[in-house]
């Protein structure tokens, strides 16, 4: 079945810094991946997508790269700010339908 | 406009008591999903709802949980029965279509059993 893992649990970074968070999946059949940004107490929020005919897609201040070679896929966030301190997900779709698979959330905090 | 709508926000109920999560989709959207996120953990999914076909109930983690979307809008999660350890925050998400679309999801309920 699929899985999906993060690397790096924690990130602390300073302000003004790029901050990188990585995720490894499984299933080299997927062909959606999703990175999500969850604040306390709030619902996830959609930051920036790719789909698996893309190996690179950027958003403001975000970049998300995808290597389905060795399935894996990263988020770049440029010039990290404290507001940008939340928990990040990335999810991976599967061939079907929309069903998502979750990986466990880096926890990323941004000080001043 | 507005975005996925959920109630209550917070449920505490006693153990052996039934509960009733609701959910409204984005106007429009055909897909609703539901997941469930334990403290510190990532989302696990539940069931999902496409349209008028049969909904996907293989994340459903015993019979004590069902679900029923009506007119293919609104939605409501059932749990009964419940025990200390469905405590969570339950989340509910909608799409266009369910097919490589972005799912957008509601503020969750969050769910305590005493």
């Amino acid at each position: 079945g699929e899985s999906v893992g993060l690397h790096l649990p924690t990130l602390s970074v300073q302000e003004g810094d790029n901050s990188i968070i990585n995720c490894a999946y499984s299933n080299s059949a997927s062909d959606y991946f999703i990175w999500y940004k969850q604040e306390s107490g709030k619902g996830p929020q959609f930051i920036i997508d790719i789909r698996s005919n893309m190996d690179k897609r950027q958003g403001q201040r975000v970049t998300v790269l995808l290597n389905k070679t060795v399935k894996h896929l990263s988020l770049q966030i440029a010039a990290t700010q404290p507001g940008d301190s939340a928990v990040y997900f990335c999810a991976v779709g599967g061939t079907s339908y929309g069903k998502l698979t979750f990986g466990q959330g880096t926890i990323l905090t941004v000080h001043p | 406009g507005a975005g996925v709508s959920q109630s209550p926000s917070n449920k505490v109920t006693e153990k052996g008591k039934d509960v009733e999560l609701r959910c409204d989709p984005i106007s429009g959207h055909t897909a609703l999903y539901w997941y469930r996120q334990s403290l510190g953990q990532g989302l696990e999914f539940l069931i999902y709802f496409q349209g008028n076909s049969a909904p996907d109930k293989s994340g459903l983690p015993s019979d004590r949980f069902s679900a029923e979307r009506t007119g293919g809008s609104v939605s409501t999660l059932t749990i009964q029965r419940t025990q200390q350890e469905d405590s969570a925050v339950y989340l509910c998400a909608s799409s266009r279509t369910s097919r490589q679309e972005t799912q957008y999801f509601g503020p969750g309920t969050r769910l305590l059993v005493l």
